[in-house]
């Protein structure tokens, strides 16, 4: 099965700026959407189709995707971005179309 | 605007089953795919399966084949989740999620339904 390898943690301070890498065979020739969770809440869509935004998500998360490795960017960071982040792909060698999810990467402001 | 509202906390015994459900609002319920996803106490996202609310057509991960059932009700918008054969490392939080036309991702998601087994 298809495996997303994510850091388990990034650190920034605010105002720099955030990069969390999704490492996947080939990932760049998948479509990869982004997950923002904070504690004890749902997952929201951050960004969809490996660059795209949902209305109402900053301009300051971008995504971009290329050979192994998909990166979620989030600039001028905030305290309030602080959250668990999750990569997610089609799994499209399976034909039971499944979706797999990254491990996860725990973004700490400082 | 866009609801998915699911039931309330369950504590089950091991060995017996759950059903969550997951009540949609907002838009033509039959138009999007339901996907659940369940998450364990301090761990990542985990994908289950997914249900076609208009056909009733499901996909199922690999690990819950033979124990999950996802079915719907048309006529109140409602997706169900039903898990058997209970276990320990079943207790987590349960999750639905509309597949929406947004490249298929996940666009909007319920507030989640903790399923505690314990004996």
């Amino acid at each position: 099965s298809y495996v997303l390898t994510q850091p388990p943690s990034v650190s920034v301070a605010p105002g720099q700026t955030a990069r969390i890498t999704c490492g996947g065979n080939n990932i760049g020739s998948k479509s990869v959407h982004w997950y923002q969770q904070k504690p004890g809440q749902a997952p929201v869509l951050v960004v969809y189709d490996d660059s795209d935004r949902p209305s109402g998500i900053p301009e300051r998360f971008s995504g971009s995707n290329s050979g192994n490795t998909a990166t979620l960017t989030i600039s001028r960071v905030e305290a309030g971005d602080e959250a668990d982040y999750y990569c997610q792909v089609w799994d499209s060698s399976s034909d039971h179309r499944p979706w797999v999810f990254g491990g996860g990467t725990k973004l700490t402001v400082l | 605007q866009v609801q998915l509202v699911q039931s309330g906390a369950e504590v089950k015994k091991p060995g017996a089953s759950v059903k969550v459900s997951c009540k949609a609002s907002g838009y033509t319920f039959t138009s999007y795919d339901i996907n659940w996803v369940r998450q364990a106490t301090g761990q990542g996202l985990e994908w289950m399966g997914w249900m076609n609310p208009n056909s009733g057509n499901t996909g199922y991960a690999q690990k819950f084949q033979g124990r999950v059932t996802m079915t719907r009700n048309t006529s109140i918008s409602t997706a169900y989740m039903e898990l058997s054969s209970l276990r320990s490392e079943d207790t987590a939080v349960y999750y639905c999620a509309r597949e929406g036309s947004s490249a298929a991702s996940f666009d909007y998601w319920g507030q989640g339904t903790l399923v505690t087994v314990s004996s």
